[in-house]
This record gives C-alpha cells, structure tokens and sequence, in this order.
C-alpha cells in the first residue's frame, strides 16, 4: 500500500498570501495524484488531478506540481473560502486507492 | 445538474446490518464507474470499494473485505454498499463518488461527491 504523508498538518496564513502544501509517498505514483478540498461539513470537492490539471471549475489560483513521490500544492494567493482541508490521494497502484492525511489551511 | 444523493445511514448495533444507496442523476450513470468513501468523526479520508461501470469489476478495501458488497442497478441509476458484520470502527460518513472516467473505464480520480450518509455503530 502506497502511503501519503502530507506537510505541514496545519497551515496558518493570512487572505492574500501563498499557500504551500506537500505531498510525499512511500514509493513513486508517476503522475497520478490528486488533490481534494473539504470545507467543514461538507463533501471533498476535486481540485487537481494527474498532479497539474485543475478540474472544471477550479479557479487558476490553484496550481499543482511534482513528480514520483514528491508533489506540491499551490495557492497562488489565499481567498477567504480557501481556508479549508486539503488532501492528496493516489491512484497509481490500488487497490487501494490512498490518501494523504490532510493539510488544514486556516486563518492566522 | 451532475448530482448523487445518499441515503441509508443511521444507527446500528455491532454486528449488524445496514444498507446505503446512492441515487445518480444529470450523468449517464452506466458509463461511470462509483466508489465509496469514509471519514471517521474527525478524521481523514479512506476509500472503501470501487465498482465498475457495468458491474464486472470490484475492489474492496482490506479493512471491509469480506464485510461490504457494492452493487449497481443501472435501470435505476443506484450504487449500493451493503455492510455487514458492521463494527465500532466502521462510524463515519460514507460518501459515494463517481469516477471521472465516464467511458467505462476506471481512473480513480472522483470527480462528484454526495453529501454523504452517517453511519454509527454502537457497541
């Protein structure tokens, strides 16, 4: 089972700043990692796809790089309704499909 | 308006039964693989099982397998989960989710979320 740990836990920036999330795995995924968005009470809503595409709707403030077992987040400049859960997740080798532990973005 | 709708959740003793549905609509549904999803109270998000879009293919995880049956009905555009055996560690909110795909093949990327359905096993 590949294993996702995600940096830091919590993320704590002002509206306006840059947000940076990490994403590492246990052994290489290629380019198959995703990124998901949970708000409090709420379903996770997909943000990125195959480490760098933004699915429909995703504004362009969010952006996603990396490659093999290293993979990064972006949040170009941090709105209000960013502040949010953010996980990663793998769907290189599954089953099973695994995710990241979750970085939380919240309001310094 | 791409929607699934979730429903079956409630409160069940340990070593019982309960089934989820997942009603799909504004998609057609059989070209879609579906999968489920959990989250503990507080905690992260782990997937459950995969089915494929016609219904030939599952995939379970370990914590449930042997535990949890996904189905389909594609005449009536539901996913199901049936949980047996449930146990405390099964609590959470099951989200049923649709895979990207939408050629009947299975990418694991999860492109529609329900609101999810909770459920709470009490021992």
């Amino acid at each position: 089972e590949i294993v996702l740990t995600q940096s830091p836990a919590t993320l704590s920036l002002s509206p306006g700043e840059r947000a940076t999330l990490s994403c590492r795995a246990s052994q290489s995924v290629n380019s198959y990692l995703a990124w998901y968005q949970q708000k409090p009470g709420q379903a996770p809503r997909l943000l990125i796809y195959d480490t760098s595409n933004r699915a429909t709707g995703v504004p362009a403030r969010f952006s996603g790089s990396g490659s093999g077992t290293d993979f990064t987040l972006t949040i170009s400049s941090l709105e209000p309704e960013d502040f949010a859960v953010y996980y990663c997740q793998q769907r290189n080798i599954w089953p099973p499909v695994t995710f990241g532990g979750g970085t939380k973005v919240e309001i310094k | 308006e791409v929607q699934l709708l979730e429903s079956g959740g409630g409160l069940v003793q340990a070593g019982g039964s309960l089934r989820l549905s997942c009603a799909a609509s504004g998609f057609t549904f059989i070209n879609y693989a579906m999968t489920w999803v959990r989250q503990a109270p507080g905690k992260g998000l782990e997937w459950v099982s995969t089915l494929s879009s016609y219904g030939g293919s599952t995939h379970y995880a370990d914590s449930v397998k042997g535990r949890f049956t996904i189905s389909r009905d594609n005449s009536k555009n539901t996913v199901y989960l049936q949980m047996n055996s449930l146990r405390g560690e099964d609590t959470a909110v099951y989200y049923c989710a649709r895979d990207q795909g939408g050629s009947g093949y299975t990418y694991g990327i999860y492109d529609t979320w329900g609101q999810g359905t909770l459920v709470t096993v009490s021992s």
